[in-house]
């Protein structure tokens, strides 16, 4: 099984600031399938990236996904009020399909 | 407009068994695997399951191996999760996902349906 371990736990930042998220694999992702997905309370996941780097659609571009092998990297190149949430990333690559035990990205 | 729509949660004993649905419209079901994935209050997103399009490819994640049971009904536009020999660690937000044109990871998702174990 692939161990997605995610940094920091929580992240305090300031609105127009950047957030960059890491997400680390016990393992090689197999064709970078990995995926980041954004949650908010009381809502289901939303698709950001997959792929790695793949913007789902309708998604801004001040998303961004990086890395392959076991480095990938989400990054908000500029913090909207309504980017403060909790951040997950998964592999699906192999089964099973793992999930990071998330980011939560708050306002300072 | 993709819509899934999980139903059959509830409060179920420690040993007991539940069955959930995933109603979905506004694609063909037939042509993507589907996704169950839960969310125990308060804790984060484990993934649970898949099937594959036409039902003969499923996987399970270790800790429900043995004990659920994923299908789907084509004809129906359905996926299931039979759930047996349920424990109080099941508790959890049911989601079921659709990866949609993205092949692998998980674009749409319905909103969930609680199950709940405990005596």
């Amino acid at each position: 099984e692939i161990v997605l371990t995610q940094s920091p736990g929580t992240l305090s930042l300031s609105p127009g600031e950047r957030a960059t998220l890491s997400c680390r694999a016990s393992q090689s992702v197999g064709g970078s399938y990995l995926a980041w997905y954004q949650q908010k309370p009381g809502q289901a996941p939303r698709l950001l990236i997959y792929g790695a780097s793949s913007r789902a659609t309708g998604i801004p571009d001040r998303f961004s996904g990086s890395g392959s092998g076991t480095d990938f990297t989400l990054t908000i190149s500029r913090l909207e009020p309504e980017d403060f949430a909790v951040y997950y990333c998964q592999q699906y690559g192999s089964s099973p399909y793992t999930f990071g035990q998330g980011t939560k990205l708050e306002i300072k | 407009e993709v819509q899934l729509l999980e139903s059959g949660g509830g409060l179920v004993q420690p040993g007991g068994s539940l069955r959930l649905s995933c109603a979905a419209s506004g694609f063909t079901f037939s042509n993507y695997a589907m996704h169950w994935v839960r969310q125990a209050p308060g804790k984060g997103l484990q993934w649970v399951s898949v099937i594959s399009r036409s039902g003969d490819s499923t996987f399970y994640a270790d800790s429900v191996k043995g004990r659920f049971t994923i299908s789907r009904d084509n004809s129906k536009n359905t996926l299931y999760l039979q759930m047996n020999s349920l424990r109080a660690e099941d508790t959890a937000l049911y989601f079921c996902a659709n990866p949609g044109y993205t092949s692998g990871s998980m674009y749409y998702w319905g909103q969930g349906t609680l199950v709940t174990v405990s005596s």
